[in-house]
């Protein structure tokens, strides 16, 4: 069965620091793998996905992810954090039927 | 606005009344998902549409829900008999089928409250 973990429930970083949440995942065949962020009291925004191709992932608003396929990993990642980054983080995997799994969410919290 | 619209934006009711939710999704966009997420969780599928066709319901989806999606345009989810346990924020998105490599963009949601 397809899943997500992320083992952080919480992520706190000094404004103008990298930051880094983690996401682990397990699905058969290759993964179709997402990232989404959450504002208060709002739906979810698309940041960015891994479908093929490089392993270094591109999105918006600067952020990028790297999938491993040896750690089944794809964590996401921003060089120079920003206090409106604060917010919760989803990674999701698309499973048969083209259904998201998503992982139960980091709080990411940047402090100027 | 292109974006996935969602009404309402919340809904307080009382245990054993009904409540429906629509969805408008992104015009053209062929599949509708329905996701609840319950406070400090992840989104869980509900079910899904391509076109007006409903091919897939969760075992969340007891014999209270029903959703429709009838010209294969906008969507509702019907909860009937409301629990106290259907509290929860109520996704809908939507996404253009491109051979599996689809992005699915969520709207707002419906918060719903049940006393």
């Amino acid at each position: 069965a397809q899943s997500v973990a992320q083992p952080e429930d919480q992520v706190n970083v000094a404004e103008g620091n990298p930051l880094t949440v983690k996401c682990t995942y397990s699905v058969s065949g290759n993964p179709y793998l997402f990232w989404y962020v959450q504002y208060p009291n709002r739906g979810l925004q698309f940041l960015l996905k891994y479908i093929t191709g490089d392993n270094l992932v591109k999105g918006s608003y600067g952020f990028e992810a790297e999938f491993n396929k040896s750690q089944t990993s794809f964590h996401l990642k921003k060089p120079s954090a920003l206090v409106s980054d604060s917010a919760l983080y989803f990674c999701a995997v698309r499973a048969t039927g083209g259904k998201l799994i998503f992982g139960q969410g980091t709080e990411l919290s940047v402090k100027p | 606005d292109t974006g996935v619209s969602q009404d309402p934006r919340h809904k307080i009711t009382k245990r054993g009344q009904n409540v429906t939710f629509r969805c408008d999704p992104i015009s053209e966009h062929n599949r509708l998902y329905w996701y609840r997420q319950t406070l400090g969780q992840g989104p869980e599928f509900l079910t899904y549409f391509q076109n007006e066709a409903q091919l897939e319901k969760s075992r969340l989806l007891s014999d209270r829900f029903s959703a429709e999606r009838p010209k294969g345009s906008f969507s509702t989810l019907e909860i009937q008999r409301t629990e106290q346990g259907d509290s929860a924020m109520y996704l809908c998105a939507s996404s253009a089928q491109t051979a599996g490599r689809e992005t699915q963009y969520f709207g707002p949601g419906t918060r719903l409250l049940v006393l």
